[in-house]
């Protein structure tokens, strides 16, 4: 079955700066790679996703690369600001969805 | 516009007790419904999905039970409630084999 791994476990940084995290996926056939946002004490929010016919999405500061050779797929989010900070999964799917293990983002103002 | 509401948002119960722990979405007919656990600082673990009233599948075996009694209520159950069941439970839906749409979810604790 697929397994996704997910990087770094926690990130720190600047408010204004960037922020990236990574996912490796191992099933190939996994074709629909959804981000989700996850605010303190909430659900999961889906804030982006990414289909294996695209190479990047992007939508206002959050983008999404996919590269289907190597298997991964990163989230990129410009100019941080203190309201970005929540943990962040990756998933891939394709008939079942597998979830990263999270990545806990604090922006610093 | 649809939504999914997720009840109780907490919930303390003593170990050998039962569970009962509802979602209903609304806006939307025939959703795909999921139960997801999640472990502190872990990922999201499927427990249960359904395609259809009455129509329950299992990912993993556990002390836990599922129910769709209606096209739009999902209830996660268990007759008697161990250390290992307390987390964070998430219900979610989507109008195809992908969960898409995650409520508030419930922290069980289990004392």
């Amino acid at each position: 079955g697929e397994n996704v791994e997910q990087h770094p476990s926690t990130l720190s940084v600047q408010e204004g700066d960037s922020a990236v995290i990574k996912c490796t996926y191992s099933d190939s056939a996994s074709n629909y790679f959804p981000w989700y946002k996850q605010e303190l004490g909430k659900g999961p929010q889906l804030i982006i996703d990414i289909r294996s016919n695209v190479g990047e999405k992007k939508d206002q500061r959050i983008a999404v690369t996919l590269n289907k050779t190597a298997k991964h797929f990163s989230l990129h989010i410009t100019e941080t600001q203190p309201e970005d900070s929540a943990v962040y999964f990756c998933a891939a799917s394709m008939n079942d969805m597998r979830f990263g293990a999270g990545t806990r983002l604090t922006v610093k103002p | 516009s649809q939504t999914i509401h997720q009840w109780p948002a907490t919930l303390v119960q003593p170990v050998g007790s039962p569970l009962s722990l509802e979602c209903t979405v609304e806006g939307t007919s025939n959703p795909n419904l999921y139960w997801y656990r999640q472990a502190a600082g872990r990922g999201l673990q499927l427990l249960f999905y359904s395609v259809g009233i009455g129509q329950i599948s299992s990912e993993v075996p556990q002390n836990l039970s599922a129910s769709r009694p209606q096209d739009r209520q999902f209830i996660l159950s268990s007759k008697k409630l161990l250390l290992s069941d307390s987390g964070f439970y998430l219900c979610a839906w989507s109008g195809q084999r992908i969960p898409q749409h995650f409520g508030d979810g419930t922290r069980l604790s289990i004392l």
